[in-house]
Formats: structure tokens, C-alpha cells, sequence
């Protein structure tokens, strides 16, 4: 079975001090993966899609990056606006459902 | 104007009742879902219909009837309501099947006492 890991589970940045979210998987076959932002109270939204290893995506101050076992979301010199939980998705082989990590809560202190 | 709205948004209900959520979607897209978010914020597929056939239903108890009386709506009818069944209860769609791009809805928090 398919398999999403998603570490830390949370993060407590300072305002301006840069990281990395890690998504490793788990799967046979992959044919794509999936970032998302989640606001407390909301649905997730759609940030990114990596489909092959070395594959980078930016929007803003954030990254995806993409190997063969895991994903990185990386944010530079984040803002307390980017405190939300992501989540990190996979689909893969004959799998026509996307499987969810449990996401990395990530909060940014003024 | 939103794109995937539910409701509604709250739901608090006794044990062995009977609720309904509603989904409407008006972005055009083929295909809708039903994803549960339990209280660890995991978020687990239900179910998923393409033009309005089922093509996805986890193992999920009976006691869950989805349906999609056309391709712009998909409602969720929960019969006999545990207190497992609390959960916040997310509706999504997509422009089709096998894409990863989904478009969610605000939630539905369903609490059973």
C-alpha cells in the first residue's frame, strides 16, 4: 500500500528564518506529487505538482523539489502568513485516489 | 463566488440520528469526492464520483450513502450516526478522474454525542 510520511510533525519558526518540510513516500509507480496549504477551518488549497525526480516548482517564498523517495517544501524567509498546515499527496501506480500524509503544522512567530 | 461549498458548515447530533451534508460545485468539473480529516487532521478518501457514477468507495461502513444527482452535486447521508463518525468531512472536485489538482470545500464538522 501506498505510503505518505510527512516530517516534523510541526515547526515553530521565527519570522525570516528559513526550512524545509519533508514528504517521503512509500509507492510503485509514482505519477505524481502533490503539495497543499491548509488553514485552520478550511479545505486544503493546492500549491504544486511534481511529477519526476528533479522537478522544482516556486510560488512566493515557497519551493517543492522532488527524488525518488521524498519531496521538500522549502521556505525562505517566511512570514507569519505562512503558518498553516501542509500536506503532502501522492498518486501512484493503478491508483486512481490520491493518499494524504498527515501533515507538518508549521507556525511563524512575528 | 465559491467554488466548492458545503453545508453545512456545523452539525451536532445524538447518537443513532440520521444527517445529511450537502456539496455543490460550479467549477465545471467531472468529478467530486467526499474526504474525512478525523481529529489527527488525517485526510482519507470516502468516496469519488465521475459524472455522477461512483468510481471510488472505500471501506467505509454502508451506514454512508453518497449521492450525485447530477455532475455539479454529491451529498453525503449517514445513517445511525457512532461517535466514531465525528470528523470534519471535506468535499472536493476535480476538472477529472486521476488528477491530483483537487479543489476543496470549507468542511462540514460533524460532532455525535
Amino acid at each position: 500500500e501506498d505510503q505518505v510520511t510527512q516530517s516534523p510533525e510541526a515547526l515553530r519558526l521565527q519570522e525570516g528564518e528559513s526550512s524545509s518540510l519533508n514528504c517521503s513516500y512509500t509507492v510503485s509507480g509514482l505519477r505524481g506529487l502533490f503539495w497543499y496549504r491548509q488553514d485552520p477551518g478550511k479545505g486544503p488549497e493546492f500549491l504544486f505538482t511534481l511529477y519526476s525526480a528533479g522537478e522544482e516548482k516556486e510560488k512566493e517564498r515557497l519551493k517543492a523539489t522532488l527524488t525518488k523517495k521524498e519531496s521538500f517544501l522549502h521556505i525562505t524567509a517566511p512570514k507569519p502568513e505562512d503558518s498553516a498546515t501542509y500536506l503532502c499527496a501522492v498518486f501512484a501506480g493503478a491508483n486512481s485516489k490520491l493518499t494524504f500524509g498527515k501533515g507538518i503544522t508549521l507556525s511563524v512567530r512575528p | 463566488d465559491t467554488a466548492v461549498s458545503q453545508t453545512p458548515k456545523y452539525l451536532v447530533t445524538q447518537m443513532g440520528n440520521d444527517k445529511s451534508i450537502k456539496c455543490e460545485q460550479n467549477l465545471g468539473h467531472d468529478t467530486m469526492y467526499w474526504y474525512k480529516q478525523d481529529s489527527k487532521k488525517f485526510l482519507k478518501i470516502m468516496f469519488s464520483y465521475n459524472n455522477k457514477e461512483l468510481i471510488i468507495n472505500e471501506t467505509v461502513p454502508n451506514r454512508f450513502s453518497p449521492k450525485s444527482p447530477d455532475k455539479a452535486h454529491l451529498n453525503l447521508h449517514i445513517n445511525s450516526l457512532e461517535l466514531g463518525d465525528s470528523a470534519v468531512y471535506f468535499c472536493a472536485s476535480s476538472e477529472r478522474e486521476s488528477v491530483g489538482e483537487l479543489f476543496f470545500g470549507e468542511g462540514s464538522r460533524l460532532t455525535v454525542l
